[in-house]
């Protein structure tokens, strides 16, 4: 059975610190692995990652994929309020299937 | 582009009862999915559609859950009977390709169920 374990399951943090928020999975026929925010609302989608050791970036957020560890790593840095959500891995296998772990909740304190 | 609409956007029921969900994908988008999302964890798949066919419904309690996409369009999940361990956020997504990336699955805003 597919599984994606995140860590830490919350962390609270002020505004302008950096967090590393990380995800590892088990999952056979591998395709990508996905970061979404949620926010009391349905997921949007952040990142997705297919090969190993290169760098999405996206304003202050930035993820990297590690396919030989089974992980992955989504970086915030200089925090701000907005970003306080439920941060979500996901791993997609054949046929679109996601596996979703449960979750991160960050909170960024003013 | 309109999103994916679902309705009822909030359901109170007691336990025992019946429900149906409904969900209206982007237009033209041939895959739909359904997941069941429990406060405190991620959203779970509950069942996936590729036009008016199921393509994957092995989480699916199907003793008690039914979904359906008639006519490859709009689809309805149900719940009968409903049991407390139902409470969840029930998600709608779509997509427009058959195998196509994962980060072209739009989600709808949730249908928030209670079972009291």
């Amino acid at each position: 059975e597919d599984k994606v374990v995140q860590s830490p399951l919350s962390l609270v943090v002020h505004e302008g610190d950096t967090v590393t928020l990380n995800c590892s999975y088990e999952v056979t026929n591998f395709r990508s692995l996905l970061w979404y925010k949620q926010e009391k609302k349905a997921p949007t989608f952040l990142f997705m990652l297919t090969s190993s050791g290169i760098e999405k970036k996206s304003g202050r957020l930035s993820s990297i994929l590690d396919k030989k560890e089974l992980f992955s790593i989504l970086n915030i840095t200089a925090t701000q309020t907005g970003d306080s959500a439920v941060y979500l891995c996901a791993v997609e296998a054949t046929w679109n299937k996601l596996t979703f772990g449960k979750g991160i909740t960050l909170s960024v304190r003013p | 582009e309109a999103g994916v609409a679902q309705s009822p956007r909030y359901k109170i029921i007691e336990k025992r009862q019946s429900v149906a969900f409904w969900c209206n994908p982007i237009s033209g988008h041939a895959t739909l999915y359904w997941y069941q999302q429990i406060l405190g964890q991620g959203p779970k798949l509950l069942i996936q559609f590729q036009n008016n066919g199921v393509v994957d419904d092995s989480q699916l309690p199907k003793d008690r859950f039914s979904a359906e996409r008639l006519k490859g369009v709009d689809s309805t999940l149900k719940i009968q009977p409903a049991k407390l361990e139902d409470s969840a956020v029930y998600l709608c997504a779509s997509s427009s390709l058959a195998g196509g990336p994962a980060y072209e699955q739009y989600f709808g805003p949730g249908t928030r169920l209670t079972v009291t």
